[in-house]
């Protein structure tokens, strides 16, 4: 079955890059997202990437996407202790009308002041 | 446009009962999808349901179960409660128009069970 693997923890500096990595087995993914979960709140989608595309950037996101090595990273540029958080990497597969997401057990980053 | 919105927030019930939780969908959505949240197990697909339909359902017992109403709202049921169900249960509701139309999650049910 699909399965989705990130390493557990990351630390950074404050105003540093933080990359954040992400490796799926479905080759049949369709759509690979990105989300950010704080203390006690739920998931927020912070970006996602289809699967025929290389790179897709947003503001201080960037995502890239080895298809070949079905390798998935987030990149955060100019880390603020504001993106201490867990991240989860997840996959849709492609099964017609499928919505259902596969996640990985996600990253905690934490941002040194 | 109000988000996803899940009730109540916080939940302690005993073993043996039974729970019913509550997702309110993004005004439009049509597909509500729900999550099991746990520390050891990660993030595990529960069910979607779309147009009051149940589209897809995860690996779990028939003691969970859920349906859809005409207006999106979803629920989900729990009975004959467990401890291991103790988890955060989160609720995402999708526009569904297209393959590409991202989950919105809401804040989750912290279900504790003693």
């Amino acid at each position: 079955g699909e399965d989705v693997e990130q390493s557990l923890f990351l630390s950074v500096r404050e105003g540093d890059s933080s990359v954040i990595n992400c490796t799926y087995t479905d080759s049949s993914s369709t759509y690979l997202y990105w989300y950010k979960q704080e203390p006690g709140a739920g998931l927020q989608l912070l970006t996602y990437i289809f699967s025929n595309m290389d790179m897709k950037q947003d503001q201080r996101l960037t995502v890239l996407l080895n298809k070949k090595d079905k390798h998935l990273s987030l990149r955060i540029a100019d880390t603020q202790t504001g993106d201490s958080a867990i991240y989860f990497c997840a996959e849709k597969d492609s099964g017609a009308g499928s919505y259902q997401l596969t996640f990985g057990k996600g990253t905690k980053l934490s941002v040194i002041p | 446009k109000a988000g996803v919105t899940q009730t109540p927030r916080y939940l302690i019930k005993t073993r043996g009962q039974q729970v019913t939780l509550s997702c309110s969908p993004i005004s439009g959505h049509r597909s509500v999808s729900w999550y099991q949240q746990t520390p050891g197990q990660g993030l595990q697909f529960l069910f979607e349901y779309f147009s009051e339909t149940q589209r897809n359902k995860g690996n779990f017992p028939g003691r969970f179960s859920g349906r859809q109403f005409s207006n999106s709202r979803s629920e989900m049921n729990v009975s004959t409660l467990e401890l291991g169900d103790s988890a955060l249960y989160l609720c995402a509701s999708s526009l569904a128009d297209r393959v590409a139309s991202p989950l919105h999650f809401g804040n989750g049910t912290r279900l504790t069970v003693t």
